[in-house]
């Protein structure tokens, strides 16, 4: 089963615009990372935000954590045509059973 | 530092024949995982080990999927009989330990006609 559930499905902009994917679960967490997934390729791990952090920032990344509202977002700025992926997040469940659960993902085209 | 190796990256073979797949993880990493993906979905956990001990296997399905890590290194995956609906990527993934972050291979790509 998958806990979480980005949205949007699809995404598409231009160039030098800004690409916001949410993230919704439905457990507490100890965690939830983000990982981008070009096509035909493995899963790289972008950003973790732990469940006691509000906000956090990587580059061109930031990413929002609301653990009263179980969502999170991930916020791309001035987005490159190579930021075409997938994006999954994924929450570690509390409970101890160290699982990874991901989500669906976001296809995010940035047109040059 | 390598990453994660995968093999074959991509294997097509008619139902009902056995198939397995390769995983070595990147040196010193203690946690190793299988994940299957289909097309358009995220990853779903098959297997995870630490060191040599399958830790969880509860969505490996048992009848037809088996799974080893010899020595707490290398890692095998296989499947037999293989089915059309197995058709998917199996992906490898490792992690150091309490770091939270998988390193994923680039995967496995299996077609059964």
């Amino acid at each position: 089963s998958q806990q979480g559930e980005e949205d949007p499905q699809a995404l598409s902009i231009q160039e030098g615009e800004n690409a916001t994917m949410n993230c919704s679960y439905k457990t507490s967490i100890n965690n939830l990372q983000w990982y981008r997934q070009n096509s035909g390729r493995g899963l790289v791990h972008l950003i973790l935000i732990r469940s006691n952090e509000r906000e956090k920032h990587s580059g061109r990344l930031r990413v929002t954590l609301d653990t009263s509202k179980k969502s999170s977002s991930l916020l791309i700025t001035a987005s490159r045509a190579a930021d075409t992926a997938s994006y999954f997040c994924a929450t570690d469940p509390q409970g101890g059973s160290e699982k990874l659960v991901f989500g669906k993902g976001t296809k995010l085209t940035v047109n040059p | 530092e390598a990453g994660v190796v995968q093999s074959p990256r991509y294997k097509i073979i008619e139902k009902k024949q056995p198939v397995a797949f390769w995983c070595n993880p990147i040196s010193g990493h203690n946690t190793l995982y299988w994940y299957l993906q289909n097309l358009g979905q995220g990853p779903e956990l098959l297997i995870r080990y630490e060191n040599e001990e399958a830790v969880d296997d509860s969505q490996l399905p048992k009848d037809r999927f088996s799974a080893e890590r010899l020595k707490g290194v290398d890692s095998t995956l296989k499947i037999q009989p293989a089915e059309l609906g197995d058709s998917a990527v199996y992906l490898c993934a490792s992690s150091p330990r309490n770091t939270g972050e998988l390193f994923f291979g680039e995967g496995s790509r299996l077609t059964v006609l």
